[in-house]
């Protein structure tokens, strides 16, 4: 089946510093998706990406989608203590029309 | 806008009772809606895709007759665990649907079976 490799799994980071995760794949998708889940939550949308090469921006978070189609990157800038909770890739498309892959997730933590 | 509610937040049943959680999309409609299910420190796993006015599209390995979907209108879906047993206990989110394949996710529902 389709998966995503998302990276690192998990971050211990100094407030302030900026943060980077991304997501690979071996398939192509039109669709990425940046997710973010407090516990005990449901995941957020931070971030849709729908265009190969597209850069977008949402306050401190940016996020890339590749221009292979196979990869994309969140990054995270001047983190805060309220960044923590674990991040989420997600794709669209593929042989899997309509339905999510979501990739391992990269739990953050940011130390005051 | 995009906000898709849960009800309940969280349950605590007996074994072998069932238990309903509804889905609700307030302030669009969804055609489809879908549900996970999510263990600690996991990622979520697809359960089923729920269609408006058609029968519930199962993930391989759910036991369709153990979870019902019910989706009666564009704006609720209903996710039934029937006969629950205590490994049913676990984390269920629901998602609707919105334009170029973009899911929003409900606040989840903790569901404990004793």
């Amino acid at each position: 089946g389709q998966q995503l490799n998302q990276s690192p799994q998990s971050m211990f980071i100094q407030e302030g510093e900026d943060v980077s995760m991304n997501c690979t794949s071996s398939s192509i998708f039109n669709t990425w998706l940046w997710y973010k889940q407090d516990p005990g939550e449901g995941p957020v949308l931070l971030i849709a990406l729908y265009k190969a090469g597209e850069l977008t921006s949402n306050g401190r978070l940016t996020a890339q989608f590749g221009i292979t189609r196979k990869d994309s990157f969140l990054n995270i800038s001047a983190s805060i203590p309220s960044d923590v909770g674990i991040y989420f890739c997600a794709v669209a498309g593929g042989t899997s029309y309509g339905k999510l892959t979501f990739g391992q997730g990269t739990i953050l933590t940011v130390h005051p | 806008g995009a906000v898709v509610s849960q009800h309940p937040s969280r349950v605590i049943c007996k074994s072998g009772t069932s238990v309903k959680i509804e889905c609700r999309s307030l302030d669009f409609q969804a055609t489809t809606m879908f549900w996970y299910r999510q263990f600690p420190k996991q990622s979520l796993m697809l359960m089923a895709t729920s269609n408006e006015g058609s029968k519930a599209t199962y993930e391989q390995g759910v036991e369709k007759d153990k979870f019902l979907i019910n989706h009666a209108s564009l704006t609720l879906s209903t996710l039934t665990v029937t006969s629950a047993h205590p490994e049913d206990s676990s984390f269920y989110i629901c998602s609707a649907r919105m334009v170029q394949e973009t899911q929003y996710f409900g606040p989840g529902t903790r569901l404990l079976v004793l």
